[in-house]
């Protein structure tokens, strides 16, 4: 079936560090990948996407590439900010229509 | 913007009581959902709805059931709550074809306690 896995987290870093949240997915077919970002107290926000292979989703310095071959959907951000603490979420769209969510990973960034 | 509006941000009810969370989109979006959030297991989808008096089950709707009877409003029903209902609750509504590539959009969420 349709599944994704994401690192465990929290990921702690400093400010201006390199960020990569992993993220692999299992699916049928060709799904759309999303990532998106819940900050404290907030719901779900739509963070960036691709929709077919070699695509790059990108936004607010975040990146992701669609790997076909490797299944996945790595989240990166060449300098992270206080403000990017939060909670990212990898997810599919299946070819149900139906959105899966990995587990989620909880991003601290320090001053 | 699309702006989905959750009723309470926080509500406690008692086991056995029927629980109302309601939920209403502003942009005249077929599809809606309701989700629960649970610590390290993500969201997982309870009902779906993708057009007026049309429901669909997730996967994990026993004990939940909804109404949509305007396509605006989304209403999830725990019909005698549970101490394992405790939950954040999460509704979503997404525009045009329910396969489409149209990101969902999240209201902020309901915490409830099941006491």
């Amino acid at each position: 079936g349709n599944s994704v896995t994401q690192m465990e987290g929290p990921v702690t870093l400093s400010e201006e560090a390199f960020l990569t949240i992993n993220c692999t997915y299992t699916a049928t077919g060709y799904p759309s990948l999303f990532w998106y970002v819940q900050y404290p107290g907030e719901g779900l926000q739509l963070l960036l996407k691709a929709t077919k292979a070699d695509d790059k989703g990108s936004n607010k310095g975040f990146e992701a590439t669609y790997r076909k071959e490797t299944t996945s959907f790595h989240l990166e951000k060449g300098s992270v900010q206080v403000s990017d603490s939060a909670v990212y979420f990898c997810a599919l769209k299946s070819n149900t229509g139906k959105l899966i969510f990995g587990q989620g990973t909880t991003l601290q960034v320090k001053p | 913007d699309v702006k989905v509006t959750q009723s309470s941000r926080y509500l406690v009810k008692r086991t056995g009581e029927k629980v109302f969370l309601e939920c209403v989109q502003d942009m005249d979006h077929e599809n809606m959902f309701w989700y629960r959030q649970d610590p390290g297991l993500g969201l997982r989808l309870i009902y779906f709805s993708y057009d007026v008096k049309m429901k669909e089950k997730g996967d994990i709707p026993e004990g939940y059931s909804v109404s949509r009877e305007k396509k605006e409003r989304f209403s999830l029903i725990l019909e005698s709550a549970s101490t394992n209902q405790t939950s954040m609750y999460l509704c979503a509504s997404m525009d045009r074809g329910f396969r489409s590539n149209q990101p969902q959009h999240f209201g902020d969420g309901t915490r409830l306690s099941i006491l």
